[in-house]
């Protein structure tokens, strides 16, 4: 089965910790995103990649780090400078050519202790 | 002005209802226009993706772009209980590889 993996579903932050939350896929997608939703929000874009050992800051990558050194991992750091962390995080990736679609994992709950 | 607009809802509708879930926007450099689903904790699921102005069928869903005054539809006939879900639409294009999100719209199906 072809898709996008996010792990864990839900993810517990201690104050002062930094936490990494997962993102694979196996779409052989060149781009990937991270988005931030709350409640009643819409998408927030935290960071994004277009192409291996680059990435991008979106509209609220403060707080928030990410590699990517391989093309189906993008994982996401959550570090200690995000005050306000707790939220649903949702990676995705990109298919290009006829349909520019993103398409979504299954996302990741962090909540904070 | 946000660069698409979308009504939050909740939009309550009684079982075998027609739907209309709407989107406007301002920029008209947009050029392909998505709807998703997103139940509750879950990812958002591509449901439709148009390219031009017109309607698109799929099963009981249609989308609708009308490029000239900036407005998107998705209509959905026949509404179930397992349609409610929050609706988002995206626009792309333009020279940009980030989709605009619209907030979403949460639809309520009640038997």
């Amino acid at each position: 089965d072809g898709g996008i993996t996010q792990s864990p579903k839900y993810l517990f932050r201690k104050e002062g910790q930094n936490v990494t939350l997962s993102c694979e896929q196996n779409l052989n997608h060149d781009a990937m995103y991270w988005y931030r939703q709350d409640p009643g929000q819409g998408l927030r874009l935290i960071y994004y990649s277009q192409i291996v050992n680059d990435f991008q800051k979106g509209d609220i990558a403060e707080g928030y780090s990410v590699s990517r050194e391989k093309k189906e991992s993008f994982p996401l750091t959550v570090t200690s400078a995000q005050k306000n962390p707790t939220a649903f995080y949702l990676c995705a990736s990109r298919r290009t050519g006829l349909q520019e679609t993103q398409y979504f994992g299954p996302g990741t709950r962090l909540l904070v202790l | 002005q946000k660069e698409v607009e979308q009504d939050p809802g909740p939009l309550s509708v009684p079982e075998g209802a027609i739907v209309s879930l709407n989107c406007t926007y301002s920029n008209s450099a947009f050029q392909y226009f998505m709807w998703y689903r997103q139940y509750s904790r879950k990812g958002p699921e591509l449901l439709m993706y148009t390219y031009s102005s017109g309607n698109k069928e799929d099963g009981r869903f249609t989308a609708q772009v009308d490029k000239s005054s900036k407005y998107i539809s998705l209509f959905i006939r026949d509404s179930q209980p397992s349609d409610s879900a929050t609706y988002l639409c995206a626009l792309g294009g333009g020279g940009s590889y980030i989709p605009t999100f619209g907030r979403g719209t949460s639809l309520i199906v009640h038997p």
